[in-house]
């Protein structure tokens, strides 16, 4: 079956702009996760959601990042005033629920300019 | 929180070696050890897993080990195939939440023909 898409799967921003990258998880599974994944590096946790619940967003790195899943299934990332700090993949994955395997999407690859 | 060190960052290894892989995890809270394979321009691939009440588990060339006590757990790859030429991560989480994965900073593997 399909895997997570995500979307784009690369995005040029000049400094200051905003974005948003969408993730659309395996059809039926209730958790969703982001992570941030910098150059050369493991990924890192960003959020968490269980159905529309966001239960973990510790790891958002300010509060220009702002991730929504307001009907359980699609998920949108959204990162407000880019800087340059912000460069990375972004990597959504999705799993079942209970503690299951958490299948990984293709990345959006952001390079802010 | 969880911290995962991870080594060597690279590895060099020829057609048809073997190659191992280490990995360290501070929080005896960690339950779930995943490990990742990652191609240039893809999402990390889960390739294998092992859980805290195994010591060990196989599968084809693939195997994983885990010493709870030490806080230890390797990967090795045997037989070793053009194809396993990739980035792999270990990560550790705690299953009881279904919550992040906390990576480790990666392997670069190199077979040489």
């Amino acid at each position: 079956g399909a895997g997570v898409s995500q979307s784009p799967r690369y995005k040029v921003a000049k400094r200051g702009q905003d974005v948003a990258l969408r993730c659309d998880p395996i059809s039926g599974h209730v958790s969703l996760f982001w992570y941030q994944q910098a150059l050369g590096q493991g990924p890192e946790f960003l959020t968490y959601f269980q159905n529309e619940a966001q239960l973990d967003k510790s790891g958002l790195p300010s509060d220009r990042f702002f991730a929504e899943r307001p009907e359980g299934s699609v998920s949108t990332l959204k990162i407000q005033r880019t800087q340059q700090e912000d460069s990375a993949v972004y990597l959504c994955a999705s799993n079942p629920g209970g503690g299951d395997t958490q299948y990984f999407g293709p990345g959006t690859r952001l390079t802010v300019l | 929180g969880e911290n995962v060190e991870q080594h060597p960052s690279t590895l060099s290894v020829q057609e048809g070696d073997s190659a191992v892989i280490k990995c360290t995890y501070s929080d005896s809270a960690s339950n779930y050890f995943p490990w990742y394979k990652q191609e240039l321009g893809k999402g990390p691939q889960l390739i294998i897993d092992i859980r805290s009440n195994v010591g060990e588990k196989k599968d084809q060339r693939i195997a994983v080990t885990l010493n709870k006590t030490a806080k230890h757990f390797s990967l090795h790859i045997t037989e070793t195939q053009p194809e396993d030429s990739a980035v792999y991560f270990c990560a550790a989480a705690e299953y009881s939440s279904a919550s992040k994965i906390i990576f480790g900073s990666g392997t670069r593997l190199s077979i040489r023909p």
